[in-house]
C-alpha cells in the first residue's frame, strides 16, 4: 500500500492561503490522491481528490507534481473553521473500485486569528 | 440527500461483553468500510463490504467481524470486549468506482469499562 508523509503541524494566518504538502513517492499509476480533514472527534470530511491533473472545487485546490510523487492541498483563504487535521491518502486499488483508505498521521493545521 | 448514519452515537460496555454497531450508507452506495480511531493508533482500516461480501480486511483479530445486508446497511460486531477496544468507530460509504469519494458518518464512540 502506498504510504504518505505529511508534516505533523502547520500554522496559517486567517485569510491567508494554507498550503499543505504531502509526499507519496510509491504511488502507483492508477492510484488517486485523496484529501480529507477531521475536526475533533467528528467523522472525516472529504475535500478533494485527483489522479494526475490539478483539481479545484469550492473548498480547495489540489496540485499534483508531474511525477505524481507529491501533492499540495491549497485552502485559498483559511478561516478559523478550517482548523483541523488534514489527511492525504492514496486510495488503494485492486483492479477495481475499493473503499480501503490508509490514513497516515495527518497534518494539524492551526489557523490563527 | 441523507448522509451516512451510524447508530448508536455513544455506547458504554463492560469488558467481556459484545457489541454491535450499525451503519446506513448513502442511498445508492454499495460499498461500506469500517475504521477504528484511537489516540495511539490513529485511523485504522477494519474491513470493507461490497454487495454483501467482505472485500478487504485490515489487521484486526477475529473478535472484530462485520456483515452487509441486501439494502447495503452494514453492522460490525466486536466480541469479548477489551479495554483497548475503546475507540471511535467510523464507517464510510461510496459508489463502486475509483474516481469517487467516500463519505464518513459521525461515528460511534465506544467506551469499554
Amino acid at each position: 500500500d502506498a504510504k504518505t508523509t505529511q508534516p505533523p503541524s502547520m500554522d496559517c494566518a486567517e485569510g491567508r492561503a494554507a498550503n499543505l504538502p504531502c509526499n507519496h513517492s510509491t504511488i502507483s499509476g492508477n492510484e488517486y490522491v485523496y484529501w480529507y480533514r477531521q475536526i475533533h472527534s467528528q467523522g472525516p470530511q472529504y475535500i478533494i481528490h485527483g489522479l494526475k491533473n490539478n483539481e479545484t472545487n469550492e473548498m480547495a485546490s489540489l496540485i499534483i507534481t508531474e511525477d505524481r510523487k507529491s501533492s499540495t492541498l491549497i485552502l485559498p483563504h483559511a478561516t478559523l473553521r478550517d482548523t483541523a487535521v488534514y489527511y492525504c491518502i492514496v486510495r488503494v486499488s485492486y483492479g477495481g473500485a475499493t473503499n480501503k483508505l490508509i490514513f497516515g498521521t495527518g497534518t494539524l493545521l492551526a489557523v490563527q486569528p | 440527500k441523507a448522509g451516512v448514519t451510524q447508530t448508536p452515537r455513544y455506547l458504554i460496555k463492560t469488558r467481556g461483553q459484545q457489541v454491535t454497531l450499525s451503519c446506513s450508507p448513502i442511498s445508492g452506495h454499495r460499498s461500506v468500510s469500517w475504521y477504528q480511531q484511537t489516540p495511539g493508533q490513529g485511523l485504522q482500516f477494519l474491513f470493507e463490504y461490497f454487495s454483501e461480501t467482505q472485500r478487504n480486511k485490515g489487521n484486526f483479530p477475529g473478535r472484530f467481524s462485520g456483515r452487509q445486508f441486501s439494502n447495503s446497511r452494514s453492522e460490525m460486531n466486536v466480541s469479548t470486549l477489551e479495554l483497548g477496544d475503546s475507540a471511535l468507530y467510523l464507517c464510510a460509504s461510496s459508489l463502486a468506482s475509483e474516481n469517487t469519494e467516500a463519505f464518513f458518518g459521525q461515528g460511534t464512540r465506544l467506551t469499554v469499562v
